[in-house]
């Protein structure tokens, strides 16, 4: 079985300052990492996945992420962030052979402060 | 492209009472997901249907839930005899076959029960 942990329920921000989302994984098999982002009052819209390869993700909006398999991390981060960002991230694992299910950890509220 | 959608966005039924969630996948998408969202749990997942294989049942949290996907296309979220405990955010999501394909959701439906 899989599981996430978020780190921080909420990480307040000013406006254009860095910001690191962290997410830790426990799993006994690979997997696949996930990070999606949701808006108020929206759905959950893929920001990026590490799937094999180059353990540096780039993804949307400027977000990138990098797998550590030792320290089994998969932090989000951004190095300049805008009022825009403001929303919730969610980190998520899969399992490549197994159940198509995603696990999500509970979520990091991002508020951006000008 | 017309992406997942779902109906109704707000549901508000009495405590006891049976409820249908639709959900629309994306066209051509053969696999299609039940999460719930809820404050106390975080997202989890509920169900998953893959072409005309048997459904993966394994987050069902009892056997009030079920849901049916007709036709390979759109699927019912059924909850019997509502509890306050159902009130959440009920989401679906879409995907290509298996493997890799990213899965995409809808904006879900706010259940309250009462």
């Amino acid at each position: 079985a899989q599981s996430v942990t978020q780190l921080d329920s909420q990480v307040p921000v000013f406006e254009e300052a860095p910001v690191e989302l962290r997410c830790n994984y426990s799993s006994s098999v690979s997997v696949y990492l996930f990070w999606y982002v949701q808006y108020p009052n929206q759905g959950l819209q893929l920001l990026l996945k590490y799937l094999s390869g180059s353990t540096l993700v780039k993804g949307i909006n400027g977000f990138e992420a990098e797998f550590n398999k030792s320290q089994t991390s998969f932090h989000l981060r951004k190095p300049s962030v805008h009022i825009s960002d403001t929303a919730e991230y969610f980190c998520a694992v899969r399992n490549p052979q197994g159940a198509q299910k995603l696990v999500f950890g509970q979520g990091t509220r991002l508020t951006i402060n000008p | 492209g017309a992406g997942v959608s779902q109906s109704p966005s707000n549901k508000v039924t009495e405590k006891g009472k049976d409820v249908e969630l639709r959900c629309d996948p994306i066209s051509g998408h053969t696999a299609l997901y039940w999460y719930r969202q809820s404050l106390g749990q975080g997202l989890e997942f509920l169900i998953y249907f893959q072409g005309n294989s048997a459904p993966d049942k394994s987050g069902l949290p009892s056997d009030r839930f079920s849901a049916e996907r007709t036709g390979g296309s759109v699927s019912t979220l059924t909850i019997q005899r509502t509890q306050q405990e159902d009130s959440a955010v009920y989401l679906c999501a879409s995907s290509f076959n298996r493997g890799t394909y990213e899965q995409y959701f809808g904006p879900g439906t706010r259940l309250t029960v009462t």
